[in-house]
């Protein structure tokens, strides 16, 4: 079956645009989760949503960084004001039911902000 | 704060023999451990986990060991194979509100030699 799909893959944008990060998740999986991946680091969480909701999101950087998924199924990663230090791979993962349920992830969308 | 530290950068293991990956982490209300691989313009692909009840997990050429005293994991892939050769990293999650959100260590090269 299809598995975590993000666009776009790549994504230059200048310093200061706003940019929108796409994730369709796995059918069925309520739970989806973005992190971010620095040069030579693992990955970073961000956020992860519980259908709607966003269940936690202690991993935001700042007010700059917002996501949604309002019906539950895709999400849209959304930056603001965009800053060289954004520059990153952002991936996306999905589970089943959230909790200790496996996390599978997506290609990921790498970002270069110029 | 590094709460998940992988202190091999790379490591170079020759075709049939054992590879052995560790991993350290500092916080001790870390409760569960995976394992993910990578390849190169993919996201991580879920490979083994282990729970903190237990001290070792098996899935085929795949182990985790758990020593909660020390506060240390290792992966044993024997034997290695050359598609073996990727980025591996080491996360955990902890109990309740904290268990969808993994953190990851910065992740060990493999490359298995013909």
């Amino acid at each position: 079956g299809a598995g975590v799909s993000q666009t776009p893959s790549n994504k230059v944008t200048e310093k200061g645009k706003y940019v929108e990060l796409r994730c369709d998740p796995i059918s069925g999986h309520t739970a989806l989760y973005w992190y971010r991946q620095s040069l030579g680091q693992g990955p970073e969480f961000l956020i992860y949503f519980q259908g709607t909701g966003a269940a936690d999101d202690s991993g935001l950087p700042n007010d700059r960084f917002f996501a949604v998924r309002p019906e539950g199924s895709v999400s849209t990663l959304k930056i603001q004001r965009t800053e060289r230090g954004d520059s990153a791979v952002y991936l996306c993962a999905s589970s089943l039911r959230g909790g200790k349920d496996t996390q599978y992830f997506g290609p990921g969308t790498r970002l270069t902000v110029l | 704060d590094q709460q998940v530290k992988q202190n091999s950068p790379s490591l170079s293991v020759q075709e049939g023999r054992i590879s052995i990956l560790n991993c350290d982490y500092t916080n001790s209300m870390f409760d569960y451990f995976l394992w993910y691989k990578k390849y190169p313009a993919e996201g991580p692909t879920f490979l083994i986990s282990i729970s903190s009840i237990k001290d070792k997990n098996e899935d085929g050429r795949f182990t985790v060991f758990l020593n909660k005293s020390a506060k240390h994991l290792s992966l044993h892939i024997v034997p290695s194979q050359p598609g073996d050769s990727a980025v591996y990293f080491c996360a955990a999650s902890g109990r309740a509100g904290t268990a969808s959100k993994l953190t990851f260590g910065t992740g060990t090269r493999l490359q298995v030699t013909l």
